[in-house]
């Protein structure tokens, strides 16, 4: 089935540095990726959509300038969080669907947990 | 505005006993519906969808237009059922997820 590959799994920064969270889909191409949060014990929040070769589209409180997305392959996707803050410290998910084979649902990463220190 | 609820923070049951993990949703288009579950440790993965109508591990879930429901179910709970489960709801074309609070499953022995 299909893979989607999200690294780093975890990482921790220092507060006021940048962290580029990179989602591949193995398998398939995906024009289409999403990038989650989720905090302790909480559902998982979308943060935005992003589309192989235009801009992403953000969710409503999701600042664009904070959280740089780029997808500049049908396979890869890149999640940027710049001048982190520990308010940022939070579990990072993206997913992405197989058009081709979209009985499968949308496929998820393992996920990174990021912690700003 | 879409929205799905779970009602249930934490199901706790014994093992054997059947299973009901509450889902309603709010949408004013055509539903699509998906349970995920998320076992200790690991990635989400799909359950099963409403369109497919299958039932995976035992479990099963009918979606209630009427009652705007899609509720998962399973007659005899297994301990390896354990695990975070999370309704989801289909909007926009396909294009976007709207998850559920998640409902925590314990089975106990």
């Amino acid at each position: 089935g299909a893979v989607v590959s999200q690294h780093p799994s975890w990482v921790i920064c220092k507060s006021g540095t940048s962290v580029k969270i990179e989602c591949r889909s193995l398998d398939f191409q995906a024009t289409t990726m999403f990038w989650y949060r989720q905090f302790p014990k909480q559902s998982l929040m979308l943060m935005a959509t992003s589309n192989e070769g235009s801009k992403a589209t953000y969710e409503q409180g999701v600042e664009k300038d904070k959280f740089l997305i780029n997808h500049a392959s049908l396979t890869l996707s890149t999640l940027t969080v710049t001048s982190a803050h520990p308010e940022d410290s939070s579990f990072y998910i993206c997913s992405a669907v197989d058009r081709g084979a979209r009985a499968y649902g949308y496929t998820f990463g393992s996920g990174t947990r990021l912690t700003v220190v | 505005a879409q929205r799905v609820t779970q009602p249930e923070k934490l199901l706790s049951v014994f093992k054997g006993a059947p299973v009901e993990l509450k889902c309603n949703y709010s949408y004013s288009g055509s539903p699509e519906l998906f349970w995920y579950v998320q076992y200790s440790r690991q990635r989400l993965q799909l359950l099963l969808r409403h369109i497919s109508r299958e039932s995976i591990k035992g479990f099963t879930a009918d979606l209630n237009k009427g009652e705007t429901s899609f509720h998962l179910k399973k007659p005899f709970a297994q301990e390896e059922d354990s695990a975070m489960y999370y309704c989801a709801l289909s909007v926009a074309g396909g294009n976007k997820l709207v998850f559920g609070a998640g409902t925590i499953l314990r089975v106990k022995s």
